[in-house]
Protein backbone atom coordinates (compact mmCIF):
# COMPACT_ATOMS: atom_id res chain seq x y z
CA UNK A 1 0.00 0.00 0.00
CA UNK A 2 1.44 3.58 -1.16
CA UNK A 3 1.97 5.61 2.02
CA UNK A 4 3.05 8.88 2.69
CA UNK A 5 5.12 9.34 6.25
CA UNK A 6 6.16 12.66 7.48
CA UNK A 7 6.73 14.29 10.75
CA UNK A 8 3.64 16.45 12.64
CA UNK A 9 5.89 19.14 13.33
CA UNK A 10 9.36 20.87 12.90
CA UNK A 11 11.10 24.20 13.87
CA UNK A 12 14.09 26.09 13.26
CA UNK A 13 15.03 29.70 14.25
CA UNK A 14 14.78 32.86 11.35
CA UNK A 15 17.65 32.39 9.33
CA UNK A 16 18.53 29.08 9.61
CA UNK A 17 18.02 25.83 7.33
CA UNK A 18 15.52 23.04 8.03
CA UNK A 19 15.07 19.70 6.55
CA UNK A 20 11.59 17.82 5.83
CA UNK A 21 11.43 14.52 5.46
CA UNK A 22 8.51 12.35 3.65
CA UNK A 23 8.74 8.66 3.85
CA UNK A 24 7.66 6.34 0.67
CA UNK A 25 6.39 2.98 2.11
CA UNK A 26 8.10 -0.07 1.07
CA UNK A 27 8.21 -1.04 -2.73
CA UNK A 28 7.63 2.47 -3.43
CA UNK A 29 11.39 3.95 -3.32
CA UNK A 30 11.28 4.95 -6.86
CA UNK A 31 8.18 6.80 -6.75
CA UNK A 32 8.92 10.88 -7.19
CA UNK A 33 6.86 13.26 -5.33
CA UNK A 34 5.61 16.69 -4.82
CA UNK A 35 6.07 18.98 -2.09
CA UNK A 36 2.98 21.45 -1.59
CA UNK A 37 2.95 24.85 0.75
CA UNK A 38 0.09 25.91 2.84
CA UNK A 39 0.77 29.37 4.70
CA UNK A 40 -1.92 29.85 7.58
CA UNK A 41 -5.19 30.55 5.98
CA UNK A 42 -4.33 30.42 2.64
CA UNK A 43 -4.64 27.71 0.07
CA UNK A 44 -2.13 25.18 -0.74
CA UNK A 45 0.99 26.06 -3.09
CA UNK A 46 3.19 23.93 -5.13
CA UNK A 47 6.74 24.01 -4.58
CA UNK A 48 8.71 21.54 -6.56
CA UNK A 49 8.21 17.93 -8.47
CA UNK A 50 10.84 15.82 -6.90
CA UNK A 51 12.20 12.19 -8.62
CA UNK A 52 14.37 9.73 -6.45
CA UNK A 53 17.10 10.45 -8.51
CA UNK A 54 16.81 14.08 -6.40
CA UNK A 55 16.31 15.70 -9.55
CA UNK A 56 13.86 18.25 -8.78
CA UNK A 57 11.70 20.75 -10.85
CA UNK A 58 10.31 23.72 -8.78
CA UNK A 59 6.76 26.15 -9.20
CA UNK A 60 6.87 29.28 -11.02
CA UNK A 61 8.21 31.85 -8.94
CA UNK A 62 9.53 29.60 -5.79
CA UNK A 63 12.53 31.05 -4.46
CA UNK A 64 16.47 29.11 -4.57
CA UNK A 65 15.90 28.85 -0.60
CA UNK A 66 13.88 26.14 -1.56
CA UNK A 67 15.50 23.16 -2.69
CA UNK A 68 14.55 19.04 -2.94
CA UNK A 69 16.66 16.13 -2.67
CA UNK A 70 16.59 12.34 -2.51
CA UNK A 71 18.05 8.86 -0.95
CA UNK A 72 16.47 5.76 -1.37
CA UNK A 73 12.81 5.77 -0.08
CA UNK A 74 12.93 9.30 1.49
CA UNK A 75 12.43 12.60 -0.07
CA UNK A 76 13.59 16.02 1.38
CA UNK A 77 12.95 19.42 1.18
CA UNK A 78 15.40 21.44 2.34
CA UNK A 79 14.52 25.63 3.24
CA UNK A 80 17.76 27.63 3.90
CA UNK A 81 17.89 31.31 5.16
CA UNK A 82 14.47 30.64 6.78
CA UNK A 83 11.86 33.74 7.08
CA UNK A 84 8.83 34.10 8.78
CA UNK A 85 6.56 33.69 5.95
CA UNK A 86 8.40 29.69 5.66
CA UNK A 87 5.76 29.60 8.88
CA UNK A 88 3.47 27.31 7.28
CA UNK A 89 2.32 23.10 6.87
CA UNK A 90 4.22 21.90 4.11
CA UNK A 91 2.78 18.21 2.10
CA UNK A 92 4.62 16.17 0.17
CA UNK A 93 2.23 14.14 -2.43
CA UNK A 94 2.63 11.34 -4.92
CA UNK A 95 0.90 9.26 -7.42
CA UNK A 96 -0.18 5.81 -8.53
CA UNK A 97 -2.54 3.35 -10.50
CA UNK A 98 -4.46 7.20 -11.20
CA UNK A 99 -5.12 8.07 -7.82
CA UNK A 100 -3.48 10.60 -5.19
CA UNK A 101 -1.79 10.07 -2.03
CA UNK A 102 -0.81 13.18 0.17
CA UNK A 103 1.37 12.57 3.53
CA UNK A 104 0.12 14.23 6.60
CA UNK A 105 1.40 17.23 7.06
CA UNK A 106 4.57 18.88 8.35
CA UNK A 107 3.65 22.16 10.81
CA UNK A 108 7.12 23.87 10.57
CA UNK A 109 6.94 26.81 13.21
CA UNK A 110 9.54 29.66 12.36
CA UNK A 111 11.71 30.64 16.15
CA UNK B 1 -2.85 34.54 -16.21
CA UNK B 2 -3.27 30.49 -15.68
CA UNK B 3 -5.61 30.47 -12.85
CA UNK B 4 -8.24 28.16 -11.43
CA UNK B 5 -11.44 29.06 -9.65
CA UNK B 6 -13.70 27.30 -7.86
CA UNK B 7 -17.46 27.99 -7.20
CA UNK B 8 -20.77 26.42 -5.86
CA UNK B 9 -19.93 25.78 -2.69
CA UNK B 10 -22.21 26.25 0.43
CA UNK B 11 -24.20 25.12 3.17
CA UNK B 12 -26.17 21.82 2.38
CA UNK B 13 -28.33 19.09 4.60
CA UNK B 14 -26.84 16.00 5.13
CA UNK B 15 -28.51 13.73 2.27
CA UNK B 16 -28.67 17.19 -0.07
CA UNK B 17 -26.42 17.46 -3.43
CA UNK B 18 -23.94 20.13 -4.49
CA UNK B 19 -22.43 20.61 -8.09
CA UNK B 20 -18.80 22.25 -7.85
CA UNK B 21 -17.63 24.18 -10.84
CA UNK B 22 -13.92 24.98 -11.65
CA UNK B 23 -13.71 27.53 -14.50
CA UNK B 24 -9.80 27.84 -15.94
CA UNK B 25 -7.62 29.75 -18.08
CA UNK B 26 -4.27 30.78 -19.27
CA UNK B 27 -3.67 26.76 -20.45
CA UNK B 28 -4.45 24.32 -22.83
CA UNK B 29 -7.06 22.36 -20.50
CA UNK B 30 -7.61 19.43 -22.66
CA UNK B 31 -3.93 18.72 -22.20
CA UNK B 32 -4.16 17.68 -18.57
CA UNK B 33 -5.60 15.15 -15.78
CA UNK B 34 -7.47 17.34 -13.41
CA UNK B 35 -8.11 16.29 -9.56
CA UNK B 36 -10.22 17.38 -7.26
CA UNK B 37 -8.56 17.37 -3.29
CA UNK B 38 -10.80 18.61 -0.30
CA UNK B 39 -9.32 19.51 3.10
CA UNK B 40 -11.38 19.57 6.63
CA UNK B 41 -11.40 21.88 9.00
CA UNK B 42 -8.04 21.49 10.64
CA UNK B 43 -7.07 18.72 9.17
CA UNK B 44 -4.67 17.94 6.04
CA UNK B 45 -5.17 17.28 2.05
CA UNK B 46 -7.40 14.06 1.07
CA UNK B 47 -7.71 13.64 -2.94
CA UNK B 48 -11.30 12.80 -4.10
CA UNK B 49 -11.28 12.48 -7.77
CA UNK B 50 -9.72 12.54 -10.81
CA UNK B 51 -10.25 12.46 -14.69
CA UNK B 52 -7.77 12.38 -17.02
CA UNK B 53 -7.56 14.01 -20.42
CA UNK B 54 -10.76 13.45 -22.24
CA UNK B 55 -12.89 12.33 -19.18
CA UNK B 56 -13.04 8.68 -20.14
CA UNK B 57 -11.04 7.73 -16.91
CA UNK B 58 -11.67 8.33 -13.50
CA UNK B 59 -10.91 7.80 -10.53
CA UNK B 60 -12.42 8.28 -6.60
CA UNK B 61 -11.42 7.90 -2.90
CA UNK B 62 -13.35 4.74 -1.37
CA UNK B 63 -15.22 6.90 1.10
CA UNK B 64 -16.75 8.74 -2.11
CA UNK B 65 -17.47 6.16 -4.52
CA UNK B 66 -20.91 6.00 -5.74
CA UNK B 67 -21.75 9.14 -3.91
CA UNK B 68 -19.35 11.96 -5.97
CA UNK B 69 -19.19 12.38 -10.09
CA UNK B 70 -16.26 14.02 -11.38
CA UNK B 71 -16.29 15.45 -15.17
CA UNK B 72 -15.58 17.81 -17.39
CA UNK B 73 -16.10 20.05 -20.19
CA UNK B 74 -12.80 20.83 -22.45
CA UNK B 75 -15.04 22.99 -24.84
CA UNK B 76 -15.43 25.60 -21.29
CA UNK B 77 -12.19 24.72 -19.81
CA UNK B 78 -14.02 23.40 -16.63
CA UNK B 79 -13.97 20.99 -14.55
CA UNK B 80 -17.18 19.80 -12.37
CA UNK B 81 -17.71 17.48 -9.11
CA UNK B 82 -21.43 16.53 -8.63
CA UNK B 83 -21.95 15.57 -5.15
CA UNK B 84 -24.72 13.70 -3.59
CA UNK B 85 -25.87 12.20 -0.76
CA UNK B 86 -23.27 14.44 1.16
CA UNK B 87 -22.57 13.20 4.86
CA UNK B 88 -21.34 15.72 7.68
CA UNK B 89 -17.60 14.22 7.17
CA UNK B 90 -17.97 15.30 3.35
CA UNK B 91 -17.50 18.95 5.10
CA UNK B 92 -14.06 20.71 3.84
CA UNK B 93 -12.73 23.43 1.86
CA UNK B 94 -12.44 21.44 -2.01
CA UNK B 95 -10.13 22.45 -4.14
CA UNK B 96 -9.77 22.09 -7.92
CA UNK B 97 -5.62 21.07 -8.97
CA UNK B 98 -4.39 20.56 -12.45
CA UNK B 99 -2.12 17.82 -12.70
CA UNK B 100 1.39 17.60 -14.58
CA UNK B 101 4.12 20.01 -14.14
CA UNK B 102 3.65 22.40 -12.89
CA UNK B 103 1.10 21.66 -10.07
CA UNK B 104 -1.21 24.11 -9.91
CA UNK B 105 -4.02 24.87 -6.86
CA UNK B 106 -7.55 26.29 -7.15
CA UNK B 107 -8.30 28.92 -4.37
CA UNK B 108 -11.06 26.70 -2.96
CA UNK B 109 -14.64 26.46 -2.35
CA UNK B 110 -16.45 25.95 1.50
CA UNK B 111 -18.74 22.72 1.54
CA UNK B 112 -20.95 22.49 4.85
CA UNK B 113 -22.94 20.00 5.27
CA UNK B 114 -25.02 20.28 8.19
CA UNK B 115 -28.71 20.38 9.62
Amino acid sequence: QLVLTQSPSASASLGASVKLTCTLSSGHSNNAIAWHQQQPEKGPRFLMRLNSDGSHSKGDGIPDRFSGSSSGAERYLTISSLQSEDEADYYCQTWGAGIWIFGGGTKLTVL
Amino acid sequence: EVQLVESGGGLVQPGGSLRLSCATSGFTYSSYWMNWVRQAPGKGLEWVANLNQDGREKYYVDSVKGRFTVSRDNAKNSLYLQMNSLRVEDTAVYYCVRGGQPFLWGQGTLVTVSS
